[in-house]
């Protein structure tokens, strides 16, 4: 298994659309996660932490299930504005100072 | 924004040539870590750099090397370019503690190697 894996897209969804990621992970002592967003052309930005089972942050929800080493992202009521890259990551060292990342996962919201 | 700045912005070179890029740290931040981010890949980890010692290391030759400053600056040296080599380059600066802390990243060197 590759050490970080997401689906490949790209996801072509109307605003106000619900749209799931799925990302796997090989390392089973990773203790935290993280949803990353790219915008073409430039740098990623955090968009998530995950440290437990899940996090919420408005209309974006991450959860975390470790006996399968699965991660998911989920963006309810699509926006326009959420047309990017998603990319998920795993900590390489504990202080989460070297990142592994997935290929990403492309979204494009249409109006 | 997030205070890390990286120069150049974009960058030509040719095969065999050497090539240096420069990233700013964010203020109070004592780690960089540098990616290298190929057309529709995601970033892939190259090496990491505390108090000016490299802290860590993915998978690259060792013609890529680096330096930090005191200053918590750093930079990313490329020798003997060869094509696979063209990708945009990051640069995260970050807090080293025991616990996890967020990486900002700069917004990327762009090298073309022809």
């Amino acid at each position: 298994r590759k050490e970080v894996e997401q689906d490949p897209g790209p996801f072509n969804v109307p605003e106000g659309a619900t749209v799931a990621f799925n990302c796997t992970y090989s390392n089973s002592a990773s203790q935290s996660f993280f949803w990353y967003r790219q915008d073409c052309r430039k740098e990623p930005k955090l968009l998530m932490s995950v440290y437990s089972s899940g996090n919420e942050d408005g209309r974006f929800t991450a959860q975390l299930n470790r006996a399968s080493q699965y991660i998911s992202l989920l963006i309810r009521d699509s926006k326009l504005s959420d047309s990017a890259t998603y990319l998920c990551v795993v900590p390489l060292n504990q202080a989460g100072t070297a990142l592994i990342f997935g290929k990403g996962t492309t979204l494009s919201v249409s109006s | 924004e997030t205070g890390v700045t990286q120069s150049p912005t974009h960058l030509i070179k040719t095969r065999g040539q050497q090539v240096t890029l420069r990233c700013s740290s964010q203020s109070g931040h004592n780690t960089v870590s540098w990616y290298q981010q190929a057309l529709g890949q995601g970033p892939q980890f190259i090496f990491q750099y505390y108090r000016e010692e490299e802290n860590g290391r993915g998978n690259f030759p060792p013609r890529f090397s680096g330096l930090q400053f005191p200053n918590y600056s750093s930079e990313l040296n490329v020798n003997a370019l060869e094509l696979d080599d063209s990708a945009l380059y990051l640069c995260a600066s970050s807090f080293f503690s025991r616990e996890t802390d967020t990486q900002y990243f700069g917004p990327g060197t762009r090298l073309t190697v022809l």
